[in-house]
């Protein structure tokens, strides 16, 4: 069964400090990995899909990456209108559902 | 208007009622999803659908049932709502490939008394 793991539940910056939300995962074969972020009463809005281990994508102030068993996305200087949850989610080979983690809820004060 | 929707946004309902949540979508994607999303337990799925003919159950599928009327609309009913049926449920859309993962739609926040 797959598993989806995120850390950590919550996580509170000020303006430009930069960090790392975690995600770590596990599947019979990973056909990819992907980044949501959602806001307040909204659904999940897609940032990145990431397919192979070694591989990185970047969006604005977000950089996702990826190894064999966990992906980071870095959040570099962060500016207030990055808070939001950002959620992770795993496809198999085998299919095309996803599993979804938790999500890590990002406050991000001014 | 949006990729996905999703009607109604909000809805109070009463235990044993039968309630339908509807998702309509302009993406021309052939797959359709119903998760709920409850604090602290992440997004579950509860159906989803492939094609018109090709319905299957989800991990929470227990007292749902879902309908797909035509590739554009995926209903999602409760039988008779219970209090913990409580939740935020959401209906995505995908294309065969996934690559760009799924297009949310805004969900529907329903409460059950």
């Amino acid at each position: 069964e797959d598993q989806v793991t995120q850390s950590p539940e919550a996580l509170r910056l000020q303006e430009g400090e930069s960090s790392s939300l975690n995600c770590s995962y596990t599947v019979s074969g990973l056909r990819g990995l992907f980044w949501y972020r959602q806001d307040p009463g909204k659904g999940p809005e897609f940032l990145f899909t990431l397919y192979s281990a070694g591989e990185e994508k970047e969006k604005e102030r977000l950089k996702a990456t990826l190894t064999k068993k966990e992906s980071f996305l870095h959040i570099t200087a962060p500016k207030p209108e990055d808070s939001a949850t950002y959620l992770c989610a795993v496809r198999e080979t085998s299919g095309s559902r996803l599993t979804f983690g938790e999500g890590t809820q990002l406050t991000v004060n001014p | 208007d949006a990729d996905v929707t999703q009607t109604p946004r909000n809805r109070i309902t009463k235990t044993g009622k039968r309630i339908m949540l509807e998702c309509s979508q302009t993406k021309g994607h052939d797959r359709m999803y119903w998760y709920r999303q409850d604090p602290g337990l992440g997004l579950r799925l509860i159906y989803y659908s492939f094609d018109v003919k090709d319905i299957n159950k989800g991990e929470i599928s227990d007292g749902y049932s879902v309908s797909r009327q035509a590739q554009a609309k995926f209903s999602l009913s409760l039988e008779s709502a219970i209090p913990n049926q409580t939740a935020l449920y959401f209906c995505a859309t995908s294309d065969y490939d996934v690559g760009y993962g799924y297009t949310f739609g805004s969900g529907t926040r329903l409460t059950v008394v």
